[in-house]
């Protein structure tokens, strides 16, 4: 158990409304990362961070933003939902210098 | 980002061994090679991971071909709850760690 959590768990929200996902760990790791995953697509990088203030952008990173303003927190705004952001969104952290450790999950549906 | 090429199901009968192929034609040499497996309603979870040489642990094995361009994770004794997806990933250190799944392999376990 890595000790990452993510909340909320299951949000239901409307078309262009803003929403932030958050993702919370407790054992200082440096590198965090936000997934989506949808059916038939697997999981897609959105964003992720090396350090606090320090991020990047992923494969699929239009439409989000994150922000790293404490170690144990990485966030990830939808700044105005649409419909193709409906997905499970996951966290992870690295542990290590090689295993990632991904957190339960946040499954978003926009209406 | 080299890709990895993986069968899109196989089955397995409980108790027997399972031979999960994976081909990367095109890594790097830089590029390790990592397993990662996610059950049902669950985020990914760390299964395995080598560079050159084969490697054992609780979960499984890894065995790399002598090139690098195919490897394949073997479970010794498939148990029901091994049911899974599992994802073959090319990840280079030197990039934050990033991952980039593919569809990866569904293992149905058959009692």
């Amino acid at each position: 158990d890595a000790g990452i959590t993510q909340s909320p768990r299951h949000k239901v929200t409307e078309t262009g409304t803003p929403v932030t996902l958050r993702c919370h760990q407790t054992e200082n790791h440096r590198y965090m990362y936000w997934y989506r995953q949808d059916p038939g697509h697997g999981l897609r990088l959105i964003h992720y961070s090396y350090g606090v203030k320090d991020t990047d952008k992923g494969e699929v990173s239009d439409g989000y933003s994150v922000s790293r303003s404490k170690t144990e927190d990485f966030l990830l705004t939808l700044e105005s939902a649409t419909s193709s952001q409906t997905s499970v969104y996951f966290c992870a952290i690295t542990e290590g210098r090689y295993e990632q450790y991904f957190g339960p999950g946040t499954r978003l549906t926009v209406t | 980002d080299a890709k990895t090429t993986q069968p899109n199901s196989m089955e397995s009968n409980e108790e027997e061994p399972v031979h999960l192929p994976c081909n990367h034609s095109t890594i790097s040499g830089t590029d390790y090679i990592h397993w990662y497996r996610q059950l049902p309603s669950q985020g990914p979870e760390y299964v395995i991971h080598g560079l050159t040489s084969n490697v054992n642990n609780r979960m499984a094995s890894l065995a790399i071909a002598e090139d690098r361009k195919s490897s394949t994770l073997i479970l010794h004794r498939a148990t029901l709850r091994d049911a899974a997806v599992y994802y073959c990933i090319l990840r280079d250190n030197n990039q934050g760690g990033k991952l980039i799944f593919g569809q990866g392999t569904e293992l149905s376990v058959k009692p």
